[in-house]
């Protein structure tokens, strides 16, 4: 069964650097063709792409995020770390995790999500 | 900038049929655009639907069915159930940038 869970501070001050962390079970981010991914959703808007993370450390990121964004992992934790830069009050969103395939290019596991606002 | 478009809002009657769009402002939708679906109810995280254009989860309810209509990702649902009602998102993957866009979603009411 596999489940990822996200987690990281709810509040953060303008121009502070958030840093979120997907702890997953049920698979390994060193099995061929998996990766993890980061979504994020605004309040009352829609879904936004920002990265994923492949097992063979291979990374992408969104264009117009991609200078304020890393993505790491550490198998042996089953964890993917997300930082994120100079947070700005736009930056306010739920932050999902999910479990992507390689091949068919499938995000098909999805973390809760965390909400963190960004406020002074 | 890429842009994934989709229908802002649609309504359905409980039994009846209703086909989502998903269309990309670079042309026409193909297979290799590995077209996903997703279902998000108020409060929960989204829950995948669809896959590689027409390929279901093990969860996935028989009456959604996804595929590629006008040039343009679809997905149908046939015998809509009022537990249907909820946002549906699209999801490109653009292999030549090597990245994903979502559509700005479909809130589907069951009237």
């Amino acid at each position: 069964q596999i489940t990822l869970k996200e987690s990281g501070p709810t509040l953060v001050k303008p121009t502070q650097t958030l840093t979120l962390t997907c702890t997953f079970s049920g698979f390994s981010l060193s099995s061929s063709g998996v990766g993890v991914g980061w979504i994020r959703q605004p309040p009352g808007k829609a879904l936004e792409w920002l990265a994923l993370i492949y097992w063979d450390d291979d990374k992408r990121y969104s264009p117009s995020l991609k200078s304020r964004l890393t993505i790491t992992k550490d198998t042996s934790k089953n964890q993917v770390v997300l930082t994120m830069t100079n947070m700005d009050p736009v930056d306010t969103a739920t932050y999902y995790c999910a479990h992507h395939y390689f091949d068919t290019t499938n995000f098909d596991y999805w973390g809760q999500g965390t909400l963190v606002t960004v406020s002074s | 900038q890429t842009v994934v478009t989709q229908e802002p809002s649609l309504t359905v009657s409980p039994g009846g049929t209703v086909t989502l769009t998903c269309a990309s402002s670079t042309g026409a939708v193909t297979s290799g655009y590995y077209p996903n679906w997703f279902q998000q109810k108020p409060g929960q995280a989204p829950r995948a639907l669809i896959y590689s254009t027409n390929n279901k989860h093990s969860w996935t309810p028989a009456r959604f069915s996804g595929s590629l209509l006008g040039g343009k990702a679809a997905l149908t649902l046939s015998g809509v159930q009022p537990e249907d009602e909820a946002e549906y998102y699209c999801l490109l993957y653009y292999g030549g940038a090597q990245l994903w866009v979502f559509g700005g979603g479909t809130k589907l009411t069951v009237l």
